[in-house]
């Protein structure tokens, strides 16, 4: 299994301002993903993040909104820019774990946004 | 109406009683199906995989899958208060594009 963590692990923010997050994996991945967990609903993909190549984008999901680096194969940082306090919410990274299509994944410990 | 639909819980049940979980599904196309749990404070944790209809039991723990009636549910015996937590079903069609429901919150009262 793949050991994961995030920074920070919780943030209290302003609206208008942005918030880098960070997700560090202790091996080699291939894929990341990046997911937002709002109070009450389902884990949401907003992203998959491929090592040399553009993140690609789920639908409701945009770059400008959400910029997302991939420098190496065990680090990725998600930017969530000019928030509102619509992006308060829990952002996960994860990464894929076993299954013939890496349907099971490993999951961060969350990042904890709240913006005022 | 949602993908998946998960019953919204919370569910609070004594110790050693049996949890029932249970989420629909809307996508027949659907095929392979997993259980996941999350502490608080913590990112989900894979507790249950499976990709066929019928029962796959992993000691206290057991999945249930009825494709016909695109239904799924997981079932925990003799549950513990280390059960407490959040229980999220997920399923995928042939990719790592998973599906969650929203989650059913258990505790489990010594």
């Amino acid at each position: 299994s793949a050991v994961i963590s995030q920074k920070p692990s919780r943030d209290i923010c302003q609206r208008g301002t942005s918030l880098t997050i960070q997700c560090q994996v202790d091996s080699q991945v291939t894929m990341m993903f990046w997911y937002r967990q709002q109070p009450g609903q389902s884990l949401t993909l907003i992203a998959t993040a491929n090592q040399g190549s553009e993140a690609t984008y789920e639908s409701g999901f945009v770059i400008d909104k959400f910029p997302i680096s991939r420098p190496n194969l065990t680090f990725s940082t998600l930017t969530v820019s000019n928030m509102s306090p619509e992006d308060s919410s829990i952002y996960l990274c994860s990464v894929v774990g076993g299954g013939p299509f890496g349907e099971t994944q490993y999951f961060g410990p969350g990042t904890r946004l709240l913006v005022l | 109406q949602k993908e998946v639909e998960q019953d919204p819980g919370p569910l609070s049940v004594p110790e050693g009683a049996i949890v029932s979980l249970n989420c629909t599904y809307s996508n027949s196309a659907f095929q392979y199906f997993m259980w996941y749990r999350q502490y608080s404070r913590k990112g989900p944790e894979l507790l249950m995989y499976t990709y066929s209809s019928g029962n796959k039991e992993d000691g206290r723990f057991t999945a249930q899958v009825d494709k016909s009636s695109k239904y799924i549910s997981l079932f925990i015996r003799d549950s513990q208060p280390s059960d407490s937590a959040t229980y999220l079903c997920a399923m995928s069609l042939n990719d790592y594009k998973l599906s969650f429901g929203a989650g059913t919150t258990v505790t489990v009262r010594a």
